[in-house]
Parts: C-alpha cells; structure tokens; sequence
C-alpha cells in the first residue's frame, strides 16, 4: 500500500515567516502534486511536479520533487494571512494516466496578522 | 461552465438509511472519482470511472456503490448507512489523457450518520 506522510500536520505562524511542509513516501510516484483547501470547498490544485528534482514556483511558493520521486516539500515565502488553509499533497498511483491519487492527512496552516 | 457540483451540501440520516449522492460536471471530462475526507487523513478514494459504463473501486469502496450511465453523472449511493460513514464526501472529474491528473474538485457534501 503507497502511503504520503505529512509534516507537520499544523503549523500556526506569524505573518511574515518562512515555513516549509513535508511530503515523504517510501514509494516512487510517477508524479506528485499540491493542493489547497478552503473551509468548506473542494481542494483546488496549486501545482504537479514530475520529474526528479524538478523545482517550481508560484508566487511565493515553491515546490520541489525528491530527486527519487519519493517526496516533496512546500515552502513559502513570507506567509501572509491570506495563505492560510489546507494543504494537501498527493502522489499519482501508476502510470499518469491513470487519474487515482493517494493524498497525503494535510497540514493546516495558520497565518496571524 | 458551473464545474463540478454535488447536492446535497449537508446530509443527515438514521444508521440503515439510504441515500444517493449526485455529482455532475458540464466540462465534458471522462474521469470522476468520490473521495471521503476524514479529519487527519486526508481524502481517500472511494470509486472512480474512466468513462461511461465503467467503474471501479478505489481505496475504500465497502458500503458504497456508484454507477456511470452517462459522461456527466456519476452518484454515490450509500445502501445502509453507518455511523463510520459520517464523513465529508468530494466528487471531482478530470479529462483523460495528458490532463488525466489535473483534477477539479466539486464543493463536497458533508453527511452526518446517526
């Protein structure tokens, strides 16, 4: 069974800190992805990630991928209230097309003003 | 386009209820799955179809049943509801091919079993 660990599962910071979130499997993921939720919504995709040691940014966020395709981090940059919520990792199981994901427990983030 | 919608957005039953429910999506999309989302543990899958007529189960299929008459529907039926499947429950769909994993997720529906 391919698992995601999430780290940590709560953070609560002040606005203007870095922070960064952990994503970590003992299996190989064809892909891996970030998502972030609201209360009450659905997640909504920030980014995928699909090569091995592949680096993207969104704004102050920026995402890399294990070099073994095992893990993933989240680091943002100056946090602002705004971003906080929800965020949810999840590894595409298989090949990519496939369409089936294995998401890791979340990690709720608060930013206080 | 309205996306992905579900309904009901709350849901309460009594243990052996049943109830079905609905997901549509208006984008055309051949792949829709239902998640349920459980405080820390993430969403775990349910059952998935690849297309009209076809379905299969994910993760966690055990008192669930879904079938997939046309593109845009996709419900979820649960036969006799249980106290373990009070849970917030996500439909999402997604278009086969190099955009199979990009996935758009309805608002969920949040069912209460008592």
């Amino acid at each position: 069974t391919q698992l995601l660990e999430q780290s940590p599962q709560f953070l609560s910071i002040q606005e203007g800190e870095n922070l960064t979130v952990y994503c970590n499997s003992s299996s190989v993921f064809s892909s891996l992805q970030w998502y972030r939720q609201e209360p009450g919504e659905g997640p909504v995709l920030l980014v995928t990630v699909v090569t091995g040691g592949e680096v993207k940014k969104l704004k102050r966020l920026t995402f890399q991928f294990g070099d073994a395709r095992k893990d993933s981090s989240l680091h943002i940059t100056a946090a602002q209230p705004g971003d906080t919520g929800l965020y949810l990792c999840a590894g595409v199981v298989g090949s990519s097309n496939t369409g089936k994901l294995i998401f890791g427990q979340g990690t709720t983030l608060q930013v206080k003003p | 386009n309205a996306g992905v919608t579900q309904t009901p957005k709350f849901q309460v039953l009594k243990t052996g209820q049943s109830m079905t429910l609905q997901c549509a999506q208006d984008m055309n999309h051949e792949y829709m799955s239902w998640y349920r989302q459980d405080p820390g543990m993430g969403l775990r899958l349910i059952h998935y179809s690849v297309g009209a007529g076809i379905t299969d189960q994910g993760e966690v299929p055990n008192g669930y049943n879904v079938s997939r008459s046309t593109t845009e529907d996709f419900p979820l039926r649960l036969l006799s509801a249980a106290p373990s499947q009070t849970s917030v429950y996500f439909c999402a769909s997604a278009r086969r091919g190099r955009n199979t994993d990009t996935q758009y997720f309805g608002p969920g529906t949040r069912l209460t079993v008592l």
